[in-house]
């Protein structure tokens, strides 16, 4: 079974540039979360989707925006990019069921602004 | 909101001494996971738990979850130079109709050989 892929592993932008980053979930699981990580902050939770609807979000500016498609695939897009926004953007697919449940993540996207 | 306290935040030891880290929150938590992550990787699962009292082993690494659900631990015995990495816990409860989790804030592991 194919684990959780993204692309594109490594990404250099400049300030306020446009990104987006995609991620492909484990095949059957329904539920896409999404995480940015930097030195010492620990995982900081963006949001979760489910079946295409965004039913959890974290507590960052509206800059960071998603959406899941009918396959469950998701995007990640981040505007206006601030220096402050580089980081390595960590995907997680889980079945997203009520109990039992598991997150497995993908290799991230280290975002690189310049 | 459900908070994790991990601990300790780093550690160095040397190679084939045992290790151990834990996580403990006031809230009560019905899974508990614990995942390692490698430089510019992301998070791999080692363990999972989830019933309280529960000890699971993957090679030579155990865990618990705690009976007070509020609480967990991750032992590494004999330790190896490809052990270093970050280590992380999590707690996932039930909110809303689904599992939400959150995450420690991490123990890094640095072996000596």
């Amino acid at each position: 079974k194919a684990g959780v892929t993204q692309t594109p592993r490594y990404l250099i932008k400049t300030r306020g540039q446009q990104v987006t980053l995609s991620c492909s979930p484990i095949s059957g699981h329904r539920s896409v979360s999404w995480y940015q990580q930097t030195p010492g902050q620990g995982l900081q939770f963006l949001f979760e989707y489910f079946s295409e609807t965004q039913r959890n979000k974290g507590n960052f500016p509206g800059r960071f925006s998603g959406r899941q498609f009918s396959n469950s695939r998701s995007e990640m897009n981040v505007s206006t990019l601030e220096l402050g926004d580089s980081a390595l953007y960590l995907c997680a697919s889980s079945k997203g069921l009520a109990g039992g449940d598991t997150q497995y993540f993908g290799p991230g996207t280290r975002l690189t602004v310049l | 909101g459900q908070q994790l306290n991990q601990s300790p935040q780093s550690m160095f030891i040397q190679e084939g001494e045992d290790v151990s880290m834990n996580c403990t929150s006031s809230s009560i938590f019905n899974t508990w996971l614990w995942y390692k992550q490698d430089p510019g990787e992301g998070p791999v699962l080692l363990i999972a738990l989830y019933k309280a009292g529960e000890l699971t082993s993957n090679g030579r690494l155990t865990a618990q979850f705690g009976i007070t659900r509020k609480d967990s631990f991750l032992n590494i015995s004999a330790s190896i130079p490809s052990d270093v990495g970050i280590y992380f816990c999590a707690g996932q409860f039930l909110s809303g109709g689904y599992q939400k989790v959150t995450f420690g804030t991490g123990t890094k592991l640095q072996v000596i050989p």
